[in-house]
């Protein structure tokens, strides 16, 4: 079935610093790819997505990476603030059927000042 | 910026007993989905409904569970008789139109379950 999986499950760095967070998927037939941010208590926030027809997007301090070939994808987070701190998650979705989201297990980022 | 809203935000039941969980998805939008999300796990896929009827669901959504859209804004969950291993936050979601193209899904804020 579908799988979705996310490295590391934690991640700490300090302020300023870049965060990357990985994830893989099995299913070659996806092709949508949202990134969630959880904070404590509260909904998934989309964050940022991308489709397969598109290798890389970004918007202001995050963009994510798109590798068709290896089914991998990564988010990329730039000069990180305190406020980046929270739990973040990727998905893979597809274009046929209605599109449920399969979501990786989760990364929790704690960025320190 | 419209919003999905879910309510209630917290929900303490007896095991055994009925709850309905309920949402009013963002107007415009046609698909509308239940995940769940046990403390400290993975957010995970329950439903999917399009059209008045469900379109997909996973493993978890057994017999004792059941959506219904009962009018033109609510969209609801309901857990037949709940257990033990039901607690959990449930998040509704909803996407705009776009069988061809993904379209995001927005997440409401949660029903927080507690079967005691």
């Amino acid at each position: 079935g579908e799988n979705v999986e996310q490295h590391p499950s934690t991640l700490s760095v300090q302020e300023g610093d870049s965060a990357v967070i990985k994830c893989t998927y099995s299913d070659s037939a996806s092709n949508y790819f949202p990134w969630y941010k959880q904070e404590l208590g509260k909904r998934p926030q989309l964050i940022i997505d991308i489709r397969s027809n598109v290798g890389e997007k970004k918007d202001q301090r995050i963009a994510v990476t798109l590798n068709k070939t290896a089914k991998h994808f990564s988010l990329h987070i730039t000069e990180t603030q305190p406020e980046d701190s929270a739990v973040y998650f990727c998905a893979a979705s597809w274009r046929t059927g209605f599109q449920k989201l399969v979501f990786g297990t989760g990364t929790r980022l704690l960025v320190s000042p | 910026e419209p919003e999905v809203t879910q309510t209630p935000s917290h929900q303490v039941t007896q095991m055994g007993q009925e709850v309905i969980l309920r949402c009013v998805p963002i107007s415009n939008h046609l698909y509308f989905y239940w995940y769940r999300q046990i403390l400290g796990q993975k957010v995970e896929f329950l439903v999917s409904f399009y059209n008045n009827e469900i379109s997909e669901k996973s493993e978890i959504f057994d017999d004792q569970f059941s959506v219904e859209r009962p009018d033109g804004s609510n969209f609801t969950l309901k857990i037949r008789s709940t257990k033990l291993e039901d607690s959990a936050m449930y998040f509704c979601a909803s996407r705009a139109p776009g069988r061809e193209v993904n379209q995001p899904q927005h997440f409401g804020d949660g029903t927080r379950l507690s079967i005691l």
